[in-house]
């Protein structure tokens, strides 16, 4: 559940089992949307990117899903696997704004 | 291809003193970036670089963090002096073109100060 704090909002998840990671953003002039993951002692990695004139799009075991209407984007993982055990971050840009501004994270913890 | 590299990995200081960390693009790269993460947050943009030029540099807190990109390579970030809240990790990241807002930005592992 989420906690207070210094805390990250975690996700528990059964090895196999579909994680579901959520965000929402502010500016609705957001036109790009970014999910990295980040693992301890490392830096962020890109996972997968969204455009605002897109609502839905798949990569390799993730999907992202874009709903402007509510400012909401989730990051869906299927089939968990020990190695998604991360924080998840979302992050997004503004037209003519070069500015990525990320979001909280979100602890995965996946177990085995 | 060889990612971002970055030194010292982690730095203990106190404060009111200096230090310096140092970035490796990957090469070809045309723009850095400096994040600053602090513990439980994502990273804040600091600095941005296309080449040797500054692009928005308006979140540094510029009364002691400098950046520089000399030839439009290496960066360097420093802090004079630290202060306590300075403790963060420090990222530095790198994209191919010169258009932020879509190009991936690929991160380097970060140094870790500790401001006692």
């Amino acid at each position: 559940g989420e906690s207070v704090g210094l805390h990250l909002p975690t996700l528990s998840v059964q090895e196999g089992d579909n994680s579901i990671i959520n965000c929402a953003y502010s500016n609705s002039a957001s036109d790009y949307f970014i999910w990295y993951k980040q693992e301890s002692g490392k830096g962020p990695q890109f996972i997968i990117d969204i455009r605002s004139n897109m609502d839905k799009r798949q990569g390799q075991r993730v999907t992202v899903l874009l709903n402007k209407t509510v400012k909401h984007l989730s990051l869906q993982i299927a089939a968990t696997q020990p190695g998604d055990s991360a924080v998840y971050f979302c992050a997004e840009n503004s037209y003519g704004n070069n500015r990525l501004a990320f979001g909280k994270g979100n602890q995965v913890v996946v177990i085995p | 291809e060889a990612g971002v590299a970055q030194s010292p990995r982690y730095k203990i200081i106190e404060k009111r003193q200096s230090v310096a960390f140092w970035c490796n693009p990957i090469s070809g790269h045309a723009t850095l970036y400096w994040y600053q993460q602090i513990l439980g947050q994502g990273p804040k943009l600091l600095i941005q670089f296309q080449n040797n030029g500054v692009v928005d540099d308006s979140q540094l807190p510029k009364d002691r963090f400098s950046a520089e990109r000399l030839k439009g390579v290496d960066s360097t970030l420093k802090i004079q002096p630290a202060k306590l809240e300075d403790s963060a990790v420090y990222l530095c990241a790198s994209s191919l073109g010169l258009a932020a807002a879509t190009d991936t930005q690929y991160f380097g592992p970060g140094t870790r100060l500790t401001v006692l």
